[in-house]
Parts: structure tokens; sequence; C-alpha cells
């Protein structure tokens, strides 16, 4: 298996554009997590998903952060307009939740966004 | 305050030392208890995961929890340079809150050869 495959590595782009970040979650797994880590502020859960529906996005810090996962298979998560203090890694996470309590969590390898 | 606290180091120990974390929590449902460890450049991976108190080893890693001092260890013996990483500690409630997990800051740890 390839694990939790994140696109892209690194993203740099200028204050107001638009950015979407997109992640493909281990084949079988009905959660997926999006993540965002700063040295400030460490590693935040921003939305997760349970089987393809948003089950909680009070982590997603305002308006102009937004996520979908249309399939079982593919999660995009989009800024816009993106501004410097969005600057971070962002990391997709997925895994099998079968009940009620935290299951093994994959994480990809995370975007390494630049606003300038 | 931060609901998880946890020194960010770095920690620095000659190889075959003993490396000793820990984190602290205010959230007294806290029932999960994992440690990721995350190398630079990548995502994290669980380490350890244990419910409620008590410890727990796996090879050379031994995680301790503490509830009721709301506390909780990782030991590293025999520490090698490649347990050079970033050790992020993360708790989680039960019922539908436990799909969400708190984090620490993370504590840096470099071992020298």
């Amino acid at each position: 298996d390839a694990g939790v495959i994140q696109s892209p590595r690194h993203e740099v782009t200028e204050m107001g554009q638009e950015v979407t970040l997109r992640c493909k979650p281990i084949s079988g797994h009905n959660s997926l997590f999006w993540y965002r880590q700063t040295m400030m502020r460490g590693l935040e859960l921003l939305i997760y998903f349970n089987n393809n529906v948003p089950i909680d996005d009070s982590g997603m810090p305002e308006d102009r952060f937004s996520a979908k996962m249309p399939n079982a298979s593919f999660s995009t998560l989009k800024i816009q307009p993106s501004e410097p203090r969005d600057s971070a890694v962002y990391f997709c996470a997925s895994s099998l939740m079968v009940v009620e309590k935290p299951e093994k969590l994959f994480f990809g390898s995370g975007t390494q966004l630049s606003v300038l | 305050q931060k609901e998880v606290e946890q020194d960010p180091g770095p920690l620095s120990v000659p190889e075959g030392a003993i490396v000793s974390l820990n984190c602290t929590y205010s959230n007294s449902a806290f029932q999960y208890f994992m440690w990721y460890r995350q190398y630079s450049r990548k995502g994290p991976e669980l380490l350890m995961y244990t419910y409620s108190s008590g410890n727990k080893e796996d090879g050379r890693f031994t995680a301790q929890v503490d509830k009721s001092s709301k506390y909780i260890s990782l030991f590293i013996r025999d520490s090698q340079p490649s347990d050079s990483a970033t050790y992020l500690c993360a708790m989680s409630a039960s019922g539908a809150a436990g799909n969400k997990l708190t984090f620490g800051g993370g504590t840096r740890v470099l071992v020298k050869p």
C-alpha cells in the first residue's frame, strides 16, 4: 500500500490567491482528517470526515477554509483567499474507524504551504 | 493554557542512554493516550497506544499513564541515533469525541553517536 498520498508537497503562492491541497487516503479507510502544523500552535485538527461526510469542522479557522470529500478515495482542502498567516504544513490522515474511540491514524507526508 | 503541555526540547542524549519524555494535560475526560514519532519533513507515525492508567511496553519503548496526576510518560531504552525525531503525545476522550485527538506540541530528541 502506498500510504496516504498528498499533493503538492510544496506550495508557494501570493496573498489573495486560491490554494487547493489534495489527499488520497489509504484504500479501505473510512475516516479522513485534515491537520495543520505550525511551530506556534503545534498540530491542530481542522476537520474530519467519516464515510465521506464531514463530522466535525469546528477546527476550521474561518470561512476562507473549506474541505470536501466527494468520494472515499479523494479529499481537498481549499483556502480562498489565502493569507500569510495560513503558512504551515498541512497533513492529511486516514484511519479505519469501527467504534467511537481513536483508531491508529496514518499520516501523509504533508504539504508545506507558504503564502507570501 | 493549552489542554496538553509538552516541553519542546531539544533533548540531547548520548547513544545508549534512556530518553524520558512526558506530557501533562488538564482535561480529565481523556481516556486514550498515544505517542507519535515524527521525523523531519514526514508525517507523524503511531508508536504507542494506551487506554486509561497503567504501563505498556513494546520493545525498547515504555509508555506510562497516571490519570490521577494527569501525566503521561514515554521512555526509550538503549537509545539509537535513529530515534532522533520529534515525539508528540496525543490524547482523546471516549464516545463521539473519541475520534478527535488533541496533540502536545512535541519534544525534539537528538541521540548523539
